[in-house]
């Protein structure tokens, strides 16, 4: 199975910007990259995907490794209301294309 | 729009009690499936349904049962509840699920006693 590796936490202060790294050295060539976050007592929330070229909207950037090997998200400035935890996910094979959650990064923005 | 609505939003149960965790979804998405969050750990899934009639197992199946009679509808029954099913259930829906982005309701916390 294809699988990610995140750190388990990181430290931003607010108003900079944030990179949360994602290993995903197993991905398949047809693999999307998906980034979901999740904040206290809530559902996961749609953040971001990419397949292989660098994907903007207006929560964050994608960045994607010409390997496909890696990625990072990118915050560009980050606020107290995106501490939460984040998740770099892929599909999981034979079944139907649903995603696979890992342990995440738990981002703390600092004021 | 609703988008996925879960209910009820908490529960206790005694071991050996069954019940219903329903979803509902307003988006008409043919993609539907069950995760759950134990403290602490992301997300595992449990069951999923690529349309009305078809459903199919996840990484953590056992104990759980599930049907998708209509586009918009996917419950998740607990057949005989255990202490070990105590987590918060998330339901999600989407288009097609490899590259279109899940929708996901605000959990049904579950306690088994």
């Amino acid at each position: 199975d294809a699988k990610t590796t995140q750190p388990n936490s990181m430290e931003s202060n607010e108003e900079e910007p944030v990179h949360l790294p994602c290993n995903h050295s197993t991905i398949s060539g047809t693999d999307y990259i998906h980034w979901y976050r999740q904040l206290p007592s809530q559902g996961p929330e749609y953040v971001i995907h990419g397949l292989t070229s660098n994907v903007n909207n207006r929560m964050a950037s994608l960045a994607i490794a010409e390997d496909r090997k890696s990625s990072t998200l990118i915050l560009h400035r980050a606020t107290l209301r995106d501490a939460a935890v984040y998740y770099c996910i892929l599909r999981i094979p034979n079944a139907g294309n649903m995603l696979t959650f890992g342990g995440g990064t738990r981002l703390m923005v600092k004021p | 729009n609703a988008g996925v609505t879960q209910t009820p939003k908490f529960q206790v149960l005694k071991t050996g009690q069954s019940m219903t965790l329903q979803c509902a979804q307003d988006m008409n998405h043919e993609y539907m499936s069950w995760y759950r969050q134990d403290p602490g750990m992301g997300l595992r899934l449990i069951h999923y349904s690529v349309g009305a009639g078809i459903t199919d197992q996840g990484e953590v199946p056992n104990g759980y049962n599930v049907s998708r009679s209509t586009t918009e509808d996917f419950p998740l029954r607990l057949l005989s509840a255990a202490p070990s099913q105590t987590s918060v259930y998330f339901c999600a829906s989407s288009y097609e699920a490899r590259g279109s982005p899940l929708h996901f309701g605000n959990g049904t916390r579950l306690t088994v006693t």
